[in-house]
């Protein structure tokens, strides 16, 4: 089936820094591609959606300018967490999507683990 | 808003044992609904689906039917391996987030043990 990576697995920065998350279709090309964050014990929530070349659309009470997304070809999509801050520590998920699938057509990535101290 | 509760976990199973996983919902309109597994270190795989009332999905053992009048897609299987040892999620798509969005349950972890 279809992979999709992601990296890093698991990051530690500090408190204020930021830190780059990558999102990888490694055998097809993604024109749609999705974020989400889990808590611990809780659902996966959809932050935002991106189609390659436009900008993200992010769910509601999600700061966009908090967690910068870029989808800026078909196979790679990062997400930025700036001044990061002790409350953003979290499992953050990618999916990828080819065009024209259905919502429950998507690879998800095996998720990076984000503690910021 | 839509939601999807699953039962809690760890859910500890001895081998060739009888799994059932809850799973309900509320969702407005008539939505798709999903069980996706995701296995130690690696991404949600798509575990199987049911897009109607009285659907049942089915694969590698693993069944679930769609129940309307009780909200429900409880995940079953007759007998398990310790190759199923993973973390099940219960989804929905299809209601007022409409088909481009998926909704989790909060994911139950199963151990089954030889």
């Amino acid at each position: 089936g279809a992979v999709v990576s992601q990296h890093p697995s698991w990051v530690i920065c500090k408190s204020g820094t930021s830190v780059k998350i990558e999102c990888r279709s490694l055998d097809f090309q993604a024109t749609t591609m999705f974020w989400y964050r889990q808590f611990p014990k809780q659902s996966l929530m959809l932050m935002a959606t991106s189609n390659e070349g436009s900008k993200a659309t992010y769910e509601q009470g999600v700061e966009k300018d908090k967690f910068l997304i870029n989808h800026a070809s078909l196979t790679l999509s990062t997400l930025t967490v700036t001044s990061a801050h002790p409350e953003d520590s979290s499992f953050y998920i990618c999916s990828a999507r080819a065009s024209a699938a259905r919502a429950y057509e998507q690879y998800f990535g095996p998720g990076t683990r984000l503690t910021v101290t | 808003g839509d939601s999807v509760t699953q039962m809690e976990g760890p859910v500890t199973l001895s081998e060739e044992a009888f799994l059932t996983i809850n799973c309900t919902y509320t969702a407005t309109g008539y939505p798709s609904l999903f069980w996706y597994v995701q296995y130690p270190g690696e991404g949600l795989q798509l575990l199987l689906k049911a897009t109607k009332a009285d659907d049942k999905g089915s694969n590698k053992g693993f069944e679930a039917t769609y129940r309307k009048e009780t909200t429900s897609f409880h995940l079953e299987k007759g007998s398990v391996q310790v190759s199923d040892s993973a973390v099940y999620f219960c989804a929905l798509s299809g209601a007022s987030g409409g088909y481009n969005k998926l909704i989790f349950g909060a994911g139950t972890r199963l151990a089954v043990h030889p």
